[in-house]
């Protein structure tokens, strides 16, 4: 299995929206709708954000949002605050009762 | 609310047995859970490493998993891994949550440890 890939980096203003691409095959990504989030600020531990594609658990902002269209994944964030800095990481199953995460994006908000 | 706690050496020496314990409260390690390990290398990024259920039932990353065993304590509501034959290439901050079983969700997360592979 190799990681799912996500560009290193991604960048805007606060209030922009910015989009993070999570690109995959149809052993993962495009074969089921088990798509998850998570952001990890430094040192911490990472957070679940967004999961089955686009279903946010209870405390997560309703301006992160999660799509999927192929065998690409995406996570929007909407109204980018400096709180999002932070790196993120999708994963996904990938058969055979395994999981593949994404290489990570670092989010900057300038 | 769930917490998890790792607790095991910080340092292992190159072909040794690596071996983490994932100490739960706030809820039971017999629940319908599956619970998990998760590592990051410094500066890198996150690996599943395997999970397992309270029964015993287990399942890991094809590419460790001939290295890796999973155990869970049920009488002190923890749950284990070891992996043998380490390597530099095993350092990482190890993690546990719980979640899994056909879904990437992990929705409770111990703080991390860190394990440094070196002689």
């Amino acid at each position: 299995q190799s990681a799912l890939t996500q560009p290193a980096s991604v960048s805007g203003s606060p209030g922009q929206s910015i989009t993070i691409s999570c690109s995959g095959t149809s052993s993962d990504i495009g074969g089921y709708n088990y798509v998850s989030w998570y952001q990890q600020h430094p040192g911490k531990a990472p957070k679940l954000m967004i999961h089955t594609v686009s279903n946010r658990p209870s405390g997560v902002s309703y301006r992160f949002s999660g799509s999927k269209s192929g065998n690409t994944a995406s996570l929007t964030i909407s109204g980018l605050q400096a709180e999002d800095e932070a790196d993120y990481y999708c994963s996904s199953y990938a058969s055979s009762s395994a999981y593949v995460f994404g290489t990570g994006t670092k989010v900057t908000v300038l | 609310q769930v917490q998890l706690q790792e607790s095991g050496p910080g340092l292992v020496k190159p072909s040794g047995t690596l071996s983490l314990t994932c100490a739960v409260s706030g809820a039971s390690i017999t629940s319908i859970d599956w619970w998990s390990w998760v590592r990051q290398p410094p500066g890198k990024g996150l690996e599943w490493i395997g999970e397992i259920f309270h029964t015993g039932k287990t399942n890991s990353n094809p590419s460790l998993k001939s290295r890796v065993t999973l155990s869970v304590d049920k009488s002190q509501n923890q749950f284990s891994l070891m992996l043998t034959s380490v390597t530099a290439a095993d350092t990482a901050v190890y993690y546990c949550a719980r979640g899994g079983h056909y879904t990437p969700v992990w929705d409770s997360w111990g703080q991390g440890t860190l394990v440094t592979v070196s002689s």
